[in-house]
């Protein structure tokens, strides 16, 4: 156990829906990371929130949308979905804003599937 | 956008078996980091290298950064079953880590 509890594990949805996905960063740590991880694509960095602020973003689809909440635990939600969005989603946390010297800690993810 | 490069994609060998994977940009990076995710699971640090030329050993893994910081390679010798997964290197990109597009290794029994 990484300490990063991600739910729901899997998600099946249809084309045209949202969702929303959830993460609790490992207790301590102020910031969370969101990553997404498709089978051509790679893991790619979508946005990053510091102590419930947005501190960067990545290639994140307007559709998309995440916030970060006072006890520090975030949410990502997925709207007007499409086949393609079909992947595994990532949370990371890390103590520091940047979370450099220290590694970012990965929750086990949350599989999404769009039919 | 700094991109990360990494060769082979697929590795297949038997157990015992020496390997190398590398990690390759033409950016410079500040420092590098190698993450092993196995099925199921989301990537596990498993270290960070600094310094051009640096080398570091964990166990069976060696790592080394380039001298010139824009590469990085991870050797394992007498590979095992355990050491099955996806092998990703990771470069601080402004605020946020950049991953490359993995090593996936399989260890036969």
């Amino acid at each position: 156990d990484s300490g990063v509890t991600q739910t729901p594990k899997h998600l099946i949805t249809a084309t045209g829906q949202r969702v929303t996905l959830r993460c609790s960063p490992r207790s301590g740590d102020l910031s969370v990371y969101w990553y997404q991880q498709s089978l051509d694509q790679g893991l790619q960095f979508l946005i990053q929130y510091y102590n419930g602020e947005e501190r960067a973003k990545g290639n994140i689809l307007e559709r998309f949308s995440a916030q970060q909440f006072p006890d520090l635990h975030s949410e990502l939600n997925l709207s007007s979905l499409e086949l393609g969005d079909s992947a595994l989603y990532f949370c990371a946390s890390s103590v520091a804003p940047t979370g450099w010297s220290y590694g970012y800690t990965f929750g086990s993810g949350t599989r999404l599937t769009v039919v | 956008t700094q991109l990360l490069e990494q060769s082979p994609q697929f590795l297949s060998i038997q157990e015992g078996e020496n390997l190398t994977v590398y990690c390759n940009s033409s950016s410079v990076f500040s420092s590098l980091q190698w993450y092993r995710q196995e099925p199921g699971e989301g990537p596990v640090l498993l270290v960070t290298v600094v310094t051009g030329g640096e080398v570091k050993k964990l166990k069976r893994l060696t790592f080394q950064f380039g001298d010139a910081r824009k590469d990085s390679s991870l050797h394992i010798t007498a590979a095992q079953p355990g050491d099955t997964g996806l092998y990703l290197c990771a470069g601080r990109g402004g605020n946020m880590l950049t991953f490359g597009g993995g090593t996936r290794l399989m260890v036969k029994p």
